[in-house]
């Protein structure tokens, strides 16, 4: 089962693009990264998903390098609305979801 | 699309009673729905995985005579927390996922349990 890992916490300010890594050396040939965005006492949010090079949305892109033992996501021009924990899992979608940490993104003013 | 319903979002009960959890897919079909469960300040811990007709699938360490999951169709699981005590107090989150390669699962907006 692929473990992820991130940052535990990151600060930002307003208007900034801001970029999170996680790693996931052992991801598996089947699995897919998923990002998700979680407020407090709310449910998490799908954010993005990709299984390789580069995926954009509305919201954000998700960069994944050739071996996929990494994915970044990367959110442009953050506000102060985007402060949450994101989350990034890997799974092939008929199996479970474990959540690691998450990282805690602080947009300041 | 993919909306994920909850209910009731928020409950209060005393010691020893029970309670059930409805979740939902509103808009499309679920294969899968999983149940989950969040303390304050921790990241969300799978308790179940349950597809619609047969019995749910419990993680190590989750009781599954006190957390009953029906599956009843492919849009409704709900979650029964049985004879519940305070440190069953916590945030139940559901999701959905249509289970195909490329779907993902769609979470709900969460229980909020306090148990006095």
């Amino acid at each position: 089962l692929a473990k992820t890992t991130q940052p535990i916490s990151m600060d930002s300010y307003e208007g900034q693009e801001v970029n999170i890594t996680c790693s996931h050396n052992n991801i598996a040939t089947n699995d897919y990264i998923t990002w998700y965005q979680q407020f407090p006492s709310q449910g998490p949010r799908f954010i993005i998903q990709g299984y390789k090079t580069k995926v954009t949305n509305e919201v954000a892109s998700l960069f994944i390098p050739a071996d996929r033992k990494s994915s970044t996501l990367s959110l442009p021009r953050v506000s102060l609305s985007d402060t949450a924990v994101y989350y990034c899992l890997v799974g092939d979608n008929f199996n479970k979801f474990y959540f690691g940490s998450g990282t805690k993104l602080n947009v300041k003013p | 699309g993919a909306v994920v319903s909850q209910h009731p979002s928020w409950v209060i009960c005393k010691s020893g009673t029970s309670v059930k959890i409805e979740c939902r897919s509103l808009d499309f079909q679920a294969t899968t729905m999983f149940w989950y469960r969040q303390f304050p300040k921790q990241s969300l811990m799978l308790m179940a995985t349950s597809n619609e007709g047969s019995k749910a699938t419990y993680e190590q360490g989750v009781e599954k005579d006190k957390f009953l999951i029906n599956h009843a169709s492919l849009t409704l699981s709900t979650l029964t927390v049985t004879s519940a005590h305070p440190e069953d107090s916590s945030f139940y989150i559901c999701s959905a996922s249509l289970g195909g390669i490329q779907e993902t699962q769609y979470f709900g907006p969460g229980t909020r349990l306090l148990v006095l």
